[in-house]
């Protein structure tokens, strides 16, 4: 079955950098599309990045591009999400998400990693 | 970019009940090329993550109750739950994935009367 594994939150200084893995097993990695989603304390969800099976095409949400860079390495199933300059506002469980074959949806969902910007 | 707005926020309703969740949309997210509406539906219990219960609007994810029924197009569309049970207490999201950034609804939160 898919199973999608997040890490590397943690508790980071603002202005810092911090790097999130996601582990992909139970599915070929290789051709699907992947996601990254947020959800803040006590909010909804807010849509962060996509990324295309081959890693070519990146999309952003505005309150991140130009500080994130979502990549993948599909030898190691692995989708990465390098934030930089983080801000307070950043603060979120982040969750990894896989897409569907066609559509662009998020069809199964890791348990999420904490990441916490605080001086 | 396109938003996605849903009502009510929250929602009390009775075990065996119906209930009816709106989504609606700034744009249009029926595509004229394939005739799709690129809406999605999850669920988040608390301390889970989100589950995928419906996608292009009105299709079913395997394994999600028949009870789970999506409707609508173009920009409005209705997440019914005909017969609720204890365990559809949860947030209810709508998400468009027609264009980039692919925006969720706030939530509406499903209570139990």
């Amino acid at each position: 079955q898919v199973q999608l594994v997040e890490s590397g939150g943690g508790v980071v200084q603002p202005g810092r950098s911090l790097r999130l893995s996601c582990v992909a097993s139970g599915f070929t990695f290789s051709i699907y599309g992947m996601h990254w989603v947020r959800q803040a304390p006590g909010k909804g969800l807010e849509w962060v990045a996509v990324i295309s099976p081959d890693g070519r095409d990146k999309y952003y949400s505005d309150s991140v591009k130009g500080r994130f860079t979502i990549s993948r390495d599909n030898s190691m199933n692995t989708l990465y999400l390098q934030m930089n300059s983080l801000r307070a506002e950043d603060r979120a469980v982040y969750y990894c998400a896989k897409g569907p074959l066609s559509g662009s949806y998020c069809q199964a969902w890791g348990q999420g990693t904490q990441v916490t910007v605080s001086s | 970019d396109i938003v996605m707005t849903q009502s009510p926020d929250s929602l009390t309703v009775s075990l065996g009940e119906r209930a009816t969740i709106n989504c609606k949309s700034s744009q249009n997210l029926l595509y004229s090329a394939d005739n799709k509406n690129y809406l999605a539906w999850y669920q988040e219990k608390p301390g889970q993550p989100p589950n995928l219960l419906i996608y292009w609007a009105s299709t079913r994810e395997s394994g999600v109750p028949d009870r789970f029924t999506g409707s609508g197009s173009g920009t409005d569309f209705t997440l019914t739950i005909s017969s609720l049970q204890a365990e559809d207490v949860a947030v209810y999201y709508c998400q468009q994935y027609y264009s980039v950034p692919y925006t969720f609804g706030q939530g509406t939160k499903l209570e139990i009367k």
